[in-house]
């Protein structure tokens, strides 16, 4: 079974402080997505990175594919309250014949104002 | 980024009868889409590939006569929860295939079953 596990499941912190949240795996991925996800919503797509070692940013989002494409890291400089719900890494394995990405188990963060 | 929109947003329904939610891409045509469950607070779990002009397919552990799944459009694919449950309470979420592999969600179904 291929798993993405997210780390860490929880994180609350103060407005102005900066986070890392990792999405780690032993698959290879062709691709892998970021999502945010608030309540009653659905995800929104973030970032897609399909290159090893690929670095995206957007606004105060810096993602990172890594080398192998085994895994990803989701950093957040001066987070905002805005910044606040579900965050979601899916990746599509590199021997899918189809288009199923393999949810990672989420990680959820709380800004504090 | 590309629209996919569902309805209806939520539904409330008595034990025992059907409810059918749809997913439509509003701006681009998807042969693939794909329908998700949320339980409160947890990830996304695939429950079906829905595939234009042919059968679903479904995850193991989801029951196809449960779910019935039909994409008979470029534009459309639905799914309906049949003989609904209060077990089937969730929140489902469809996702369509845009061009590079970029995924696209709805916003949303919620579903609660008395």
């Amino acid at each position: 079974t291929q798993l993405l596990e997210q780390s860490p499941q929880f994180l609350s912190i103060q407005e102005g402080e900066n986070l890392t949240v990792y999405c780690n795996s032993s698959s290879v991925f062709s691709s892998l997505q970021w999502y945010r996800q608030e309540p009653g919503e659905g995800p929104v797509l973030l970032v897609t990175v399909v290159t090893g070692g690929e670095v995206k940013k957007l606004k105060r989002l810096t993602f990172q594919f890594g080398d192998a494409r085994k895994d990803s890291s989701l950093h957040i400089t001066a987070a905002q309250p805005g910044d606040t719900g579900l965050y979601l890494c899916a990746g599509l394995p590199r021997t899918s014949g189809t288009y199923k990405y393999i949810f990672g188990t989420g990680t959820r963060l709380k800004v504090l104002a | 980024g590309a629209v996919v929109s569902q309805h209806p947003s939520w539904v409330i329904c008595k034990s025992g009868t059907s409810v059918k939610i749809e997913c439509r891409s509003l701006d681009f045509q998807a042969t693939t889409m794909f329908w998700y469950r949320q339980f409160p607070k947890q990830s996304l779990m695939l429950m079906a590939t829905s595939n234009e002009g042919s059968k679903a397919t479904y995850e193991q552990g989801v029951e196809k006569d449960k779910f019935l799944i039909n994409h008979a459009s470029l534009t459309l694919s639905t799914l309906t929860v049949t003989s609904a449950h209060p077990e089937d309470s969730s929140f489902y979420i469809c996702s369509a295939i845009l061009l590079f592999n970029e995924q696209f969600f709805g916003p949303g179904t919620r579903l609660t079953v008395l």
